[in-house]
């Protein structure tokens, strides 16, 4: 079956810096795969989505990666603030007609001033 | 626009009590519906989901059952809550056809 590993439960990093996160997936490629950001008790809020034909793709200060070869998706933070603090989960789809979706566990961002 | 509501917010349930929370989407019609679970601490475990009324399809056997009587309407329940079933219920929806996911406020539930 699908499986999704966000490598680092938790990463801390100095303001001003650049947050990588990293997802890992098994198994069949997906045909796109999402990042969102979700605040404690909170329900998660989409960031981006990349799809399988695309390289890379930017927001503002946030970029991601998708290597289908590696089965690897990159999420970066640019400049780093506090208000960035918060956990980021991936999201892929499970099945081709994208019914269901399935996310990592979350890395928890920790940004200090 | 679109909006999602669940409710209640909180609940602290007895082991063996029923379960039922609901969730409703204001503002699109026939979306994927979503529930899903979230131990402290840990990732989102997908409970359910649905394409369409009475169309329920469930990826972790358990005590727990899911039912869409409406369009728009998505109900989470169990006959008798164990304490395992403890955790933030976070109720989402998708427009066919489409990839973002929008999740409502969540019910964080103690079972007791």
């Amino acid at each position: 079956s699908q499986k999704i590993e966000q490598n680092s439960e938790a990463l801390n990093i100095q303001e001003g810096k650049t947050a990588t996160l990293t997802c890992n997936y098994t198994n069949y490629s997906p045909a796109y795969l999402q990042w969102y950001r979700q605040d404690p008790g909170r329900g998660p809020v989409f960031l981006l989505l990349i799809r399988e034909n695309e390289k890379e793709k930017r927001k503002e200060r946030l970029k991601v990666t998708f290597d289908t070869t590696l089965k690897q998706s990159l999420f970066h933070i640019t400049a780093s603030q506090p208000a960035d603090s918060a956990t980021y989960l991936c999201a892929l789809d499970m099945d081709s007609s994208a019914s269901k979706i399935i996310f990592g566990s979350g890395t928890r961002l920790s940004i200090r001033p | 626009s679109q909006t999602i509501h669940q409710w209640p917010a909180t609940l602290v349930q007895p082991v063996g009590s029923p379960l039922s929370l609901e969730c409703t989407v204001e503002g699109t019609s026939n979306p994927n519906l979503y529930w899903y679970r979230q131990a402290a601490g840990r990732g989102l475990q997908l409970l359910f989901y649905s394409v369409g009324i009475g169309q329920i399809s469930s990826e972790v056997p358990q005590n727990l059952s899911a039912s869409r009587p409406q369009d728009r309407q998505f109900i989470l329940s169990s006959k008798k809550l164990l304490l395992s079933d403890s955790g933030f219920y976070l109720c989402a929806w998708r427009r066919t056809g489409d990839n973002e996911q929008f999740f409502g406020p969540g019910t964080r539930l103690t079972v007791l």
